[in-house]
Parts: structure tokens; sequence; C-alpha cells
């Protein structure tokens, strides 16, 4: 099947950096998206890596390597409201994406 | 602009029951999907769209049916409602980028 890997969880202090790791199944993979979910709310997109490397968006960054079927999620000058689940999904032919165990990461003051 | 919207946010069924949760996106999207999601867990995917016309069964497709009923609408059917299907509903579609835009879930509780 199509099953993605994650930390469980993640905790860091205000001000840190954090990485936040994925692998995936390599078979029809086209790429590699992140969101953010806080708890009761919907999952919101962070980022899309088609091709390998570095995508940066504010304090968050995203990297892809698909020689190693890794990628992983990177926030900087971490804040409290940053606390939340972090999910890596990869979209397969036909369309079909699939979600990751998600991470949870706790940010302390 | 409403983006994705999914009703009902809230639904309590008994065992055996069925019922449709509906989806509809306004911003002209081909590919529309169906995720459940447990306590503490990730999203699992039930059912997706990749255009108007055809569906594809996901991970956990059993206990589920869907339907595509045009472009903007993609509603997901349970026919007889069973315990372990409790669970919050989310309906999804994707834009430009690959960005998946979500609608706020559905709660459902099967007793």
């Amino acid at each position: 099947g199509q099953s993605l890997e994650q930390p469980s969880e993640v905790t860091a202090v205000e001000g840190a950096i954090v990485q936040i790791n994925c692998t995936y199944q390599t078979s029809g993979f086209y790429g590699l998206s992140w969101y953010q979910q806080h708890d009761g709310g919907a999952p919101t997109f962070l980022s899309y890596n088609a091709l390998d490397g570095l995508e940066e968006t504010g304090r968050f960054s995203s990297f892809l390597s698909r020689s190693d079927s890794y990628g992983y999620l990177l926030l900087q000058e971490l804040q409290m409201k940053d606390s939340a689940s972090y999910f890596c999904a990869a979209l397969y032919n036909t369309d079909k994406l699939i979600f990751g165990t998600g991470t949870r990461l706790q940010v302390f003051p | 602009n409403a983006g994705v919207t999914q009703t009902p946010k809230f639904q309590v069924l008994k065992t055996g029951q069925s019922m449709t949760l509906q989806c509809a996106q306004d911003m002209n999207h081909n590919s529309m999907y169906w995720y459940r999601q447990d306590p503490g867990m990730g999203l699992r995917l039930i059912y997706y769209s990749a255009s108007e016309g055809t569906t594809d069964k996901g991970e956990v497709p059993n206990g589920y049916n869907v339907s595509r009923l045009n472009k903007r609408e993609f509603s997901l059917r349970l026919e007889s409602a069973a315990p372990s299907q409790t669970s919050v509903y989310f309906c999804a579609s994707t834009g430009p980028n690959e960005k998946l835009f979500f609608g706020s879930g559905t709660q459902l509780s099967v007793l």
C-alpha cells in the first residue's frame, strides 16, 4: 500500500527550530504536501514539493528528496501558536492523495 | 466565496441507519476527496474523484459509497451505519499547486 511515516510527537521551545520528517512509498509518486491542523479544526495547506529541493514560505520550509523517498518540514522561530498537528501527504497518480500518520508539535515557553 | 461546504456539521445515527453527507465546492476544482479522521489519528482516504463522472476507492472504502453528481458536488453515503464508522469526516477539493481545500468537517456518532 501507499503509507507515509512521520514521528508521532515533537517538542520544542519558543524561538527554536524543529524538523519533521516524512518517508513515503515511491510507486506512482508525484509530490509531497504538508498540512497543519489545530485541535478541533480542519487541516490547512502549508506547502507542496514536486521537485527535489527546498521551498521556503516565511518561517516554514519544506524539502523533498525523490531519490531517498523522503521529505521534511522545517519550522523556524517557533511560536506558541505553532503548537498543532502536522501531516505530510503524498500525491500519487490518478490524483490519489494519502496522508501520513501526523506529528503532534508542542511548543513550550 | 464559500470554498468547500459540507453538511451536516453533526449527526448521530443508530446502528443500521443510513445517511448521506453532502459536499459542494464553488472553486471549479476537478478533484474531490472524502477523508475520515479518528481521534488522535491521521486522515484516511475513503473515496476520491479525479474528475466529474469518475470515482475511485481510497484506503478505507468498505461501508461507504460516493456519487460525483456534477463538478461541484461529491456526496458520501453510509448505507448501514456501524459504530466503527464513528469519526470526523472531511470533504476536500484540490486547487492550483495541489493545494487541498477542506470543508469544516462532519462529526458523526453511530450508537
